[in-house]
């Protein structure tokens, strides 16, 4: 099976601006992750997404938001990007039940400038 | 308030040798435990997970150890080999999934596993 695929690989955008990325999870997976990784902060969990509802959502701001379709892919979008908003995003996909392991992609590297 | 622990940054053994890392967590919920390895720029690898029915999990040469009237679970890697040297993440979460509330994994900050050859 393939694995966990996330697009773009890297990113750079100014202040401002708004950014998409996306995620494609393993075939069979419906539940699709975000996590946001910072120097020193670990990864830090920003919302979850099982079939095409919003199940879980972590503690940022509301610029963060997503969405996901219904062959399980799953976009996200930052708006007015801030400096502080330079971080590795990574998505994950599971099955969806409980107690079932999270699969990562290799995250999309974003830069704010 | 960071549910889960690691409180080694960083560790360096030599090769051959057991590697051993630590986990804390705070949460009395948490009920599944999973190690991730994480190289840089690559998103995180599933190495092994436990469930709290169990108190040990092997698999080839990674066993992990769950304590929980300690919260405390370790990950043993041995023998410890170059290729190990990376950044291993501890993660919980909540079992049984219970509506959509809880299902999410909480991360530690990771220790960086330096192994020698």
């Amino acid at each position: 099976k393939a694995g966990v695929t996330q697009t773009p690989r890297y990113l750079i955008k100014t202040r401002g601006q708004q950014v998409t990325l996306s995620c494609s999870p393993i075939s069979g997976h419906r539940s699709v992750s975000w996590y946001q990784q910072t120097p020193g902060q670990g990864l830090q969990f920003l919302f979850e997404y099982f079939s095409e509802t919003q199940r879980n959502k972590g503690n940022f701001p509301g610029r963060f938001s997503g969405r996901q379709f219904s062959n399980s892919r799953s976009e996200m979008n930052v708006s007015t990007l801030e400096l502080g908003d330079s971080a590795l995003y990574l998505c994950a996909s599971s099955t969806g039940l409980a107690g079932v392991t999270q699969y990562f992609g290799p995250g999309t590297r974003l830069t704010v400038l | 308030d960071q549910q889960v622990k690691q409180n080694s940054p960083s560790l360096s053994v030599q090769e051959g040798r057991i590697s051993i890392l630590n986990c804390d967590y705070t949460n009395s919920m948490f009920d599944y435990f999973l190690w991730y390895k994480k190289y840089p720029a690559e998103g995180p690898t599933f190495l092994i997970s436990i469930s709290s029915i169990k108190d040990k999990n092997e698999d080839g040469r990674f066993t992990v150890f769950l304590n929980k009237s300690a919260k405390h679970l370790s990950l043993h890697i041995v023998p410890s080999q170059p290729g190990d040297s990376a950044v291993y993440f501890c993660a919980a979460s909540p079992l049984p999934y219970s509506g959509g509330s809880n299902y999410k994994l909480t991360f530690g900050k990771g220790t960086l596993l330096t192994v020698n050859p």
